[in-house]
């Protein structure tokens, strides 16, 4: 079936250092990739996204890459600040069930430290 | 842009009473409107999908009759929790498309707990 993961469910950085969170999707079919952000008790904030013809994509202090050979996605934060700590999700559409439905990742907790 | 506004953000209900959850685009017009249940520590769950005018298409596992959607025009949706019962306690969030189509915008969430 399909599924979007992610490598890491948890990742420290200290303030300043660039981070980086990993996803795996296995729907080669998936042309459409979001990243989210969601801090506690808030919704998903959309940060980020691509699509299959890309390969990369720069948006304000972050980046997202993309590789369709090995399904892998990543999302690159810059500079990381302690507003960054939350849970990234990314996101991927646009396959079997059209480019209305999202199919999520199970998250990746970033811990910023002082 | 692409505000979506979600109210209550905090209910707490009696085990068997309904609770009506709203979800609004603010500045756009979200012809699809998604809602989410979301436990802690966990990912977001599709529940179900709803189109304005037309009925909400469920995902596998979720009675309809129990999460009753309505999509009455392009800036409302509305789920209603009828008979609400403890194992109902969640987050539930509710997402809008945006003007291309694709991307989803999310609503803050609400926080239902059911005692």
């Amino acid at each position: 079936g399909e599924s979007v993961g992610l490598h890491l469910p948890t990742l420290s950085v200290q303030e300043g250092d660039n981070s980086i969170i990993n996803c795996a999707y296995s729907n080669s079919a998936s042309d459409y990739f979001i990243w989210y952000k969601q801090e506690s008790g808030k919704g998903p904030q959309f940060i980020i996204d691509i699509r299959s013809n890309m390969d990369k994509r720069q948006g304000q202090r972050v980046t997202v890459l993309l590789n369709k050979t090995v399904k892998h996605l990543s999302l690159q934060i810059a500079a990381t600040q302690p507003g960054d700590s939350a849970v990234y999700f990314c996101a991927e559409g646009g396959s079997s069930g059209g480019y209305n439905k999202l199919i999520f990742g199970a998250g990746t907790r970033l811990a910023v430290h002082p | 842009g692409a505000v979506v506004s979600q109210h209550p953000s905090r209910v707490i209900c009696k085990s068997g009473t309904s609770v009506k959850i709203e979800c609004r685009s603010l500045d756009f017009q979200a012809t699809t409107m998604f809602w989410y249940r979301q436990f802690p520590k966990k990912s977001l769950m599709l529940m179900a999908t709803s189109n304005e005018g037309s009925k909400a298409t469920y995902e596998q596992g979720v009675e309809k009759d129990k999460f009753l959607i309505n999509h009455a025009s392009l800036t409302l949706s509305t789920l209603t929790v009828t008979s609400a019962h403890p194992e109902d306690s969640s987050f539930y969030i509710c997402s809008g498309n945006g003007r291309y189509g694709d991307t989803q915008y999310f609503g803050p969430g609400t926080r239902l707990t059911v005692l």
